[in-house]
């Protein structure tokens, strides 16, 4: 059983379409990061949520903390074929407890 | 700025060979983690290691897996002997502890296919 759950597992859509992956949990975490993976390479942080409510913006990708911070939502604008990859959320309940990770949302933009 | 080096980045055996993987951290990093991804079980937390002291072993899968960090800058992993259920890509991040984050930072993995 995964601490850290993902969905959906699989996304394939089309460029300049939006889509929102979510990671859920019922333990709490101090907090929540998300990464993305490309093939043949390690996950690459992506932001770090901390505070139960947050709401982060990277260019066209929207991250938000639940306010329990048990769970978490990427939100992708205009998706683009650049966007694809494996999306990872990562939970540390404590700076002395290492990050665990979800399955992922695999995610592939076609043009 | 070099980020966590890891080798090799492929290897390829026979069961019952001995592997070792090995890992350099980035500088001033004090924490370091052993993950392995396969598609099946996803990303794997199999020990990690806090100013070069195991903390957390829990992961790791068998006694044929053991892992060292003698320095703040080299760690190793180690499968003796191997078999073909350790096919996977073996990943060595590290992180500085001080931070009450947790962010990662990741090698390149290191792909091991056991025949």
């Amino acid at each position: 059983t995964q601490l850290l759950e993902q969905s959906p597992q699989f996304l394939s859509i089309q460029e300049g379409e939006n889509l929102t992956v979510y990671c859920n949990s019922s333990s709490v975490f101090s907090s929540l990061q998300w990464y993305r993976q490309e093939p043949g390479e390690g996950p690459v942080l992506l932001v770090t949520v901390v505070t139960g409510g947050e709401v982060k913006k990277l260019k066209r990708l929207t991250f938000q903390f639940g306010d329990a911070r048990k769970d978490s939502s990427l939100h992708i604008t205009a998706a683009q074929p650049g966007d694809t990859g494996l999306y990872l959320c990562a939970g540390a309940q404590s700076p002395v407890i290492p990050v665990r990770f979800g399955a992922g949302t695999r995610l592939t933009v076609k043009p | 700025d070099a980020g966590v080096i890891q080798s090799p980045r492929h290897e390829v055996t026979e069961m019952g060979q001995e592997v070792t993987l090995r890992c350099k951290p980035i500088s001033g990093h004090n924490s370091l983690f052993w993950y392995r991804q396969t598609m099946m079980r996803g990303l794997e937390l199999l020990i990690y290691f806090n100013n070069n002291v195991p903390i957390d072993d829990s992961g790791m899968p068998e006694d044929r897996f053991s892992a060292k960090m003698p320095n703040a800058s080299f760690s190793t992993l180690k499968i003796q002997p191997s078999e073909p259920r350790d096919s996977a890509v073996y990943f060595c991040a590290s992180s500085y502890a001080g931070l009450n984050t947790g962010e990662l930072f990741f090698g390149e993995g290191s792909r091991l296919t056991v025949l």
